[in-house]
């Protein structure tokens, strides 16, 4: 049972915005942790997306942004393209677990 | 470029050890800049934090399975493993070894593919 919470899935047309919650609590986002996110393709192992908050690799599209107010974070993602389809993480630290946590994990469908 | 193998018995029995090692190549893994870590996905399931450690030893638990787990390096050879002791069903999982940052945040940039290991007898 994760402590960050996001939702099963999520879908848009191609060309649409999405966005993707990952809920937290006191203990982790809201204590000032930083929040990261992570791409799954199926298959394939985890790739970040985003880290501190808002940062973007540089091999990372700009239709890529991350962003956190409170004890939450948003991952949207603009002008949804096909290759989006995948799963996405949420991740941060908690210091009431003492470790690193993961969100539930959220599957993007492009309709 | 960076890569991370993951290497190891695909299969284990109940109660016996999982060992698995992680090959890094295209970078050293005494660097002061980053920890090493391993983390597990259940198939059709969520991602979840084992073990990190420092190329001086400095080692740190997911406190759910710390009872079980020994996360150890060799710098002689760029590798770092893992042993999950009495393993059960619930174990089964593809294993993923990873680089995870000292710093802004402690996020993790480079995995490995990934190993599938699953217990049965």
């Amino acid at each position: 049972q994760s402590v960050l919470t996001q939702p099963p899935s999520v879908s848009g047309a191609p060309g649409q915005r999405v966005t993707i919650s990952c809920t937290g609590s006191s203990s982790n986002i809201g204590a000032g942790y930083d929040v990261h996110w992570y791409q799954q393709l199926p298959g394939t192992a985890p790739k970040l997306l985003i880290h501190g908050d808002t940062n973007r690799p540089s091999e990372v599209p700009d239709r890529f942004s991350g962003s956190k107010s409170g004890t939450s974070a948003s991952l949207a993602i603009t002008g949804l393209q096909a290759e989006d389809e995948a799963d996405y993480y949420c991740q941060s630290y908690d210091n009431s677990l003492s470790g690193y946590v993961f969100g539930t994990g959220t599957k993007v469908t492009v309709l | 470029q960076l890569q991370l193998q993951e290497s190891g018995p695909g299969l284990v029995k109940p109660s016996e050890t999982l060992s698995l090692t992680c090959t890094v190549s295209g970078g050293s893994i005494t660097s002061n800049t980053y920890y090493w870590a391993w983390i597990r996905q259940p198939p059709g399931k969520g991602l979840e934090w084992i073990a990190t450690i420092y190329y001086s030893g400095s080692s740190y638990y997911n406190p759910s399975l710390k009872s079980r787990v020994t996360i150890s390096v060799d710098t002689s050879k760029n590798q770092f493993s893992l042993r999950l002791s009495s393993v059960t069903a619930a174990d089964t999982a593809v294993y993923y070894c990873a680089r995870q940052w000292t710093h802004s945040g402690r996020y993790f940039d480079y995995w490995g593919q990934g190993t599938l290991v699953s217990v049965s007898s």
